[in-house]
């Protein structure tokens, strides 16, 4: 059962326009999400994260939107750059005491067009 | 600050063979948590060591093992190597248990022949 899901296994963008990549969870117990970016050989990279009481966080170019009753959240770039291709994954835990973990999505990837 | 290394980078074993990877976190992170990734997957959780203890399990078969050293640095082994146990190994660390931000390594990339 996948709990967290990317619908779309690839996207490609022009540069200089937005990106927008989407994720669907089915937890209601997933409190906290993350977005990672992984190019090839090396390990995934963290973006940008946002708590379940929140609906909006923004880092620079990065903006993560949270729809806690869609239960989806979705991550915009603007504007896309080159060095944005890459593969990005969506992650999500729900919280508890003790040791917790990210579930992740299938991941989508990315192409920034000149 | 070095960051998490694992080793080795790359290994082809066969059906059958057991195989031991290691993974060192970055220095001060007592966490260390380890993901399979495979094509159309993503990636999925195995375990998380803590203080040389097992926090959390994902669902794999017990065929996947683990564990961690005093000093935080952590193994996990595979036995009886199938080939579906192809994919890419990565090792996160993260300050305390259960902590969210994670930094990966580049993993290891096992083949299973």
């Amino acid at each position: 059962d996948q709990q967290v899901k990317q619908n779309s296994p690839s996207l490609s963008v022009q540069e200089g326009r937005i990106s927008i990549l989407n994720c669907d969870y089915t937890n209601s117990m997933f409190d906290y999400f993350l977005w990672y970016k992984k190019y090839p050989a090396e390990g995934p990279t963290f973006l940008i994260s946002i708590s379940s009481i929140k609906d909006k966080n923004e880092d620079g170019r990065f903006t993560v939107f949270l729809n806690k009753s869609a239960k989806h959240l979705s991550l915009h770039i603007v504007p896309s750059q080159p060095g944005d291709s890459a593969v990005y994954f969506c992650a999500a835990s729900a919280g508890t005491q003790g040791a917790q973990k990210l579930v992740f999505g299938q991941g989508t990837r990315l192409t920034i067009n000149p | 600050k070095a960051g998490v290394t694992q080793t080795p980078r790359y290994l082809i074993k066969t059906r059958g063979q057991q195989v031991t990877l290691s993974c060192s976190p970055i220095s001060g992170h007592r966490s260390v948590s380890w993901y399979q990734q495979t094509p159309g997957q993503g990636l999925q959780f195995l375990f998380e060591y803590f203080s040389e203890t097992q926090r959390n399990k994902g669902n794999f078969p017990g065929r996947f093992s683990g564990r961690q050293f005093s000093n935080s640095r952590s193994e996990m082994n595979v036995s009886t190597l199938e080939l579906g146990d192809s994919a890419l190994y990565l090792c996160a660390s993260g300050l305390a248990s259960g902590a969210n931000v994670l930094t990966f390594g580049a993993g290891s990339r096992l083949t299973v022949l």
